[in-house]
């Protein structure tokens, strides 16, 4: 079956780079996502790679997937305040669009 | 607004009551999800729709949980005779079939308490 799994905290200072891993275990996922949640507030969509790419650079994110070790990677360049949430990678799998996430990485971000 | 919106935020009911939540996902999204989250975890699939049709369920939906999408646009989500097990906040995505990356777009969830 599909397992996702990630760290579960990570802390950086402000202005450093924060890279949040992730392995899943499903050879046959079609896309793979990184989804942000903060407190209160619904699952955001951050960013996503297909799964014959190797990186996606978006602004400040950068997704990095070795489909050969099924790890994945998200980093965030010049990391804010703001960006203090809990961050899940996922995958999609099973020819049905299921989407499968991790239990999340919380990012705490120092001042 | 034209996000997804779920109904109730917030349900607070005794164990063994039934509990009905619904979802209205964006308009022209033909595709809908019902996912289950409890604390420190991520998101696990519960359901899924296309149109009005329940395509896959997961083996977490126990015969205590129904879901219905009656007209290819809102849907709901039932639990009858409810357990303590069952709190958790119920998310709702919908998506839209033929797009590249297949976004799902979340609502703010359900958060179901059973006393």
């Amino acid at each position: 079956g599909e397992d996702v799994e990630q760290s579960l905290f990570l802390s950086v200072r402000e202005g450093d780079s924060s890279v949040i891993n992730c392995t899943y275990t499903d050879s046959s996922s079609t896309y793979l996502y990184w989804y942000k949640q903060e407190p209160g507030a619904g699952l955001q969509l951050l960013t996503y790679i297909f799964s014959n790419m190797d990186m996606k650079q978006d602004q400040r994110l950068t997704v990095l997937l070795n489909k050969k070790d099924k790890h994945l990677s998200l980093r965030i360049a010049d990391t804010q305040t703001g960006d203090s949430a809990i961050y899940f990678c996922a995958e999609e799998s099973g020819g049905y669009q299921k989407v499968t996430f991790g239990t999340g990485t919380k990012l705490q971000v120092i001042p | 607004d034209t996000g997804v919106s779920q109904d109730p935020r917030h349900k607070i009911t005794k164990r063994g009551q039934n509990v009905t939540f619904r979802c209205d996902p964006i308009s022209e999204h033909n595709r809908l999800y019902w996912y289950r989250q409890t604390l420190g975890q991520g998101p696990e699939f519960l359901t899924y729709f296309q149109n009005e049709a329940q395509l896959e369920k997961s083996r977490l939906l126990s015969d205590r949980f129904s879901a219905e999408r009656p007209k290819g646009s809102f849907s709901t989500l039932e639990i009858q005779r409810t357990e303590q097990g069952d709190s958790a906040m119920y998310l709702c995505a919908s998506s839209l079939q033929g797009l590249a990356d297949n976004e799902q777009f979340f609502g703010p969830g359900t958060r179901l308490t059973v006393l």
